[in-house]
């Protein structure tokens, strides 16, 4: 079955650093990858999207890679802040016809000052 | 950018009374529309697809009949959960897609934190 699995346990890191979560899938070969954070009790925002044929993408602070050998994205945030803290989601459209996302369970990034 | 506006925010009803949630696609129409549901530290899992003049379809294991989806317009989608239970409670989330060029972003309303007592 198809499977998208990010690290359950949350990332604490110090704020200024590079936080780095990841989001590996099974059993699909997406056309694209989204990533989105989601503040408690919110809705989820969308941040990114890669394509397949895109190694890496950069907005802001923000960098992400797709690796589809690896079946794998990496999600980076430099030089980290507290309002950094949040859920980060990696989603797939996995139903490309009905345009609906399938979402991993999510990391949740704690950034101490 | 686009934005999706959902309500109420929470609500807290008593157990067998119906609830309705509103999403609304503010300034984009929407012909499909997702519903999902969020248990605590959990991820979104789909409940079912709003299609705009049609049936909804939802996703396996979930009571059409519980949970019943009304898409009238383009911009509006209903969820009404029917029959609430206290196991009902969750948070309840829209969204609406806006496909741009090759690309579809999803955008989400606010959420609902429904609580059945």
């Amino acid at each position: 079955s198809q499977k998208i699995e990010q690290n359950s346990e949350a990332l604490n890191i110090q704020e200024g650093k590079t936080a780095t979560l990841t989001c590996n899938y099974t059993n699909y070969s997406p056309a694209y990858l989204q990533w989105y954070r989601q503040d408690p009790g919110r809705g989820p925002v969308f941040l990114l999207l890669i394509r397949e044929n895109e190694k890496e993408k950069r907005k802001e602070r923000l960098k992400v890679t797709f690796d589809t050998t690896l079946k794998q994205s990496l999600f980076h945030i430099t030089a980290s802040q507290p309002a950094d803290s949040a859920t980060y989601l990696c989603a797939l459209l996995m139903d490309t016809g009905r345009r609906a996302l399938t979402f991993g369970s999510g990391t949740r990034l704690q950034v101490q000052p | 950018g686009a934005v999706v506006s959902q309500h109420p925010s929470w609500v807290i009803c008593k157990s067998g009374t119906s609830v309705k949630i509103e999403c609304r696609s503010l300034d984009f129409q929407a012909t499909t529309m997702f519903w999902y549901r969020q248990f605590p530290k959990q991820s979104l899992m789909l409940m079912a697809t709003s299609n705009e003049g049609s049936k909804a379809t939802y996703e396996q294991g979930v009571e059409k009949d519980k949970f019943l989806i009304n898409h009238a317009s383009l911009t509006l989608s209903t969820l009404t959960v029917t029959s609430a239970h206290p196991e009902d409670s969750s948070f309840y989330i829209c969204s609406a897609p806006l496909s741009r060029g090759r690309n579809t972003e999803a955008f989400f309303g606010q959420g609902t934190r429904l609580t059945v007592v």
